[in-house]
C-alpha cells in the first residue's frame, strides 16, 4: 500500500533561521508529491507539488521542496523563515495509476522561536 | 465565493446515533474527497468520489457511507456512531486532470465528539 513518511512530529527553529522537514515515500514508481500547510483552525493549503522534471519545484510563500529519487524523499525547505510560517506542514502522494487518491502523512508542527 | 462548505461544523453524538454531515462545492469540481484528522495521524482518507454518482473506499472506509448523488454535493454518514470517530473531518475537493491533481481545496473542517 502506497504511504508516506514524516518523522519528525514538531521541530521549533528561530525566525530568520533556514528550515528543511523531512518526506519519505514507499513506492515502486515515482508518485505525484504534494506539501500543503494548515494555519490553526483552519483547513489545508497547498504550497506546491511535484510531477516530474525539475526535481526542485518552488512554490508560494517562498517554499521549495527537492525530489531525491535515490532516497525516496521530497524535503520543503525554506531559507528564512518568518512568525507566521507557524503551522502544520503535511507531506502528501498521490499514484499515477489513481492520481485522484490522495494520501497524506502524519504532518510536522513547526514553531517558530523569536 | 464559498469555496467548499462543510455543515454542520460542530456536532456531539451518542454511541449509536447516526448523523450526516454534508458538504457543498461550488467550484464545478469532479473529484470531492472525506478526510478525518486526528492528533498524531495526519489526514486519513475516508472515500472519495471521482464523479456525480462514483465513490470509492480510501484508507479508513469502516463504519462510515457516502453518497454523491448531485455533483456539488458529497454526504458522509455514519450510520452507528463509536467514539473512535471522534474526530475532524474534513472536506476537500478538485478538477480532474493530471495538471489538476494533488489540488485540493478544503472546506473548514467538522468537529464530531462522539461520547
Amino acid at each position: 500500500a502506497q504511504s508516506v513518511t514524516q518523522p519528525d512530529i514538531h521541530i521549533t527553529v528561530s525566525e530568520g533561521a533556514s528550515l528543511e522537514l523531512r518526506c519519505n515515500y514507499s513506492y515502486g514508481a515515482t508518485p505525484y508529491l504534494f506539501w500543503y500547510v494548515q494555519s490553526p483552525g483552519q483547513g489545508l493549503q497547498l504550497l506546491l507539488k511535484y510531477f516530474s522534471g525539475d526535481t526542485l519545484v518552488q512554490g508560494i510563500k517562498g517554499f521549495e521542496a527537492e525530489f531525491k529519487r535515490s532516497q525516496s524523499s521530497f524535503n520543503l525547505r525554506k531559507p528564512s523563515v518568518h512568525w507566521s510560517d507557524a503551522a502544520e506542514y503535511f507531506c502528501a502522494v498521490a499514484l499515477y495509476s489513481s492520481a485522484s487518491k490522495i494520501i497524506f502523512g502524519s504532518g510536522t508542527r513547526l514553531s517558530i522561536r523569536p | 465565493n464559498a469555496g467548499v462548505t462543510q455543515t454542520p461544523k460542530f456536532r456531539v453524538l451518542k454511541t449509536g446515533q447516526s448523523m450526516t454531515l454534508l458538504c457543498a462545492q461550488d467550484m464545478n469540481h469532479e473529484y470531492m474527497y472525506w478526510y478525518r484528522q486526528d492528533p498524531g495521524m495526519g489526514l486519513r482518507l475516508i472515500h472519495y468520489s471521482v464523479g456525480e454518482g462514483t465513490t470509492a473506499k480510501g484508507e479508513v472506509p469502516d463504519g462510515y457511507n457516502v453518497s454523491r448523488l448531485k455533483k456539488q454535493n458529497f454526504l458522509l454518514g455514519l450510520e452507528s456512531a463509536a467514539p473512535s470517530q471522534t474526530s475532524v473531518y474534513f472536506c476537500a475537493s478538485s478538477y480532474p486532470g493530471l495538471a489538476n491533481t494533488g489540488e485540493l481545496f478544503f472546506g473548514e473542517g467538522s468537529r464530531l465528539t462522539v461520547l
